[in-house]
């Protein structure tokens, strides 16, 4: 592995249903996030996490959970899907922790509909 | 509210210059990101800017001026590579890193 993976590429989910995505970077980054990437809009931070053990909020967490277990891996959890969440998903992680002057690097995202 | 313009899309020829403009009005400033996202790729990093000036990179050049609230991103001897969406995000008192929707551009033989 390489910089940042992300699992699935794409997803096709019934409303109601609870998924995870998946994210992981090799890089020992400090810092990971979660956007999501809506036609016409920019990337919304939906929640970020400064160093392993701690996650904050970002700009549209609701109906979404993270967690941050160890330094690699930062799952997103949406618990009960609706179709508003519909959307490119992206992770994305910096070297620094707390710095957001720090080159941010992308994973290749996850397509998520949401029927 | 805090906002971020950039057209929606351009078009140019290949070998010749265009320039990207993004205006900001964001409650502080703390610096300012262009980052270049391929149709259906992840976004990656050009330039950042905190200082007023333009910085040079190659075929690529960004400037800032922070009393207009104002940047723009330079492409020199376009290729058709470069076709893609280029996003401007600034970083606002808080630290919150606020996106613009992207500058399509497309890039004509």
């Amino acid at each position: 592995i390489a910089g940042i993976t992300q699992a699935p590429t794409s997803q096709i989910l019934a409303a109601g249903r609870r998924m995870t995505l998946r994210c992981t970077q090799d890089m020992r980054h400090n810092a990971m996030y979660w956007y999501r990437q809506d036609l016409g809009l920019g990337l919304r931070l939906i929640h970020y996490s400064n160093t392993a053990g701690t996650t904050g909020k970002g700009e549209v967490p609701d109906g979404y959970s993270v967690s941050r277990a160890n330094t690699d891996d930062f799952p997103l959890t949406l618990a009960s899907a609706v179709p508003s969440q519909t959307s490119v998903y992206f992770c994305a992680s910096s070297r620094l922790a707390g710095d957001r002057t720090d080159t941010q690097y992308f994973g290749p995202g996850t397509r998520l509909t949401v029927l | 509210g805090q906002n971020i313009d950039q057209p929606t899309e351009m078009t140019a020829t290949e070998g010749a210059i265009v320039q990207i403009n993004c205006t900001y009005q964001t409650s502080g400033f703390n610096g300012l990101f262009w980052y270049q996202q391929h149709a259906g790729e992840a976004p990656t990093f050009l330039s950042y800017n905190v200082l007023d000036g333009l910085e040079e990179k190659g075929r690529f050049s960004s400037f800032l001026s922070r009393s207009k609230g104002y940047s723009y991103l330079l492409l020199k001897e376009l290729q058709m590579k470069d076709s893609a969406s280029y996003l401007c995000a600034v970083l606002d008192s808080n630290y919150q890193l606020i996106w613009g929707a992207g500058t399509k551009l497309i890039i004509k033989p």
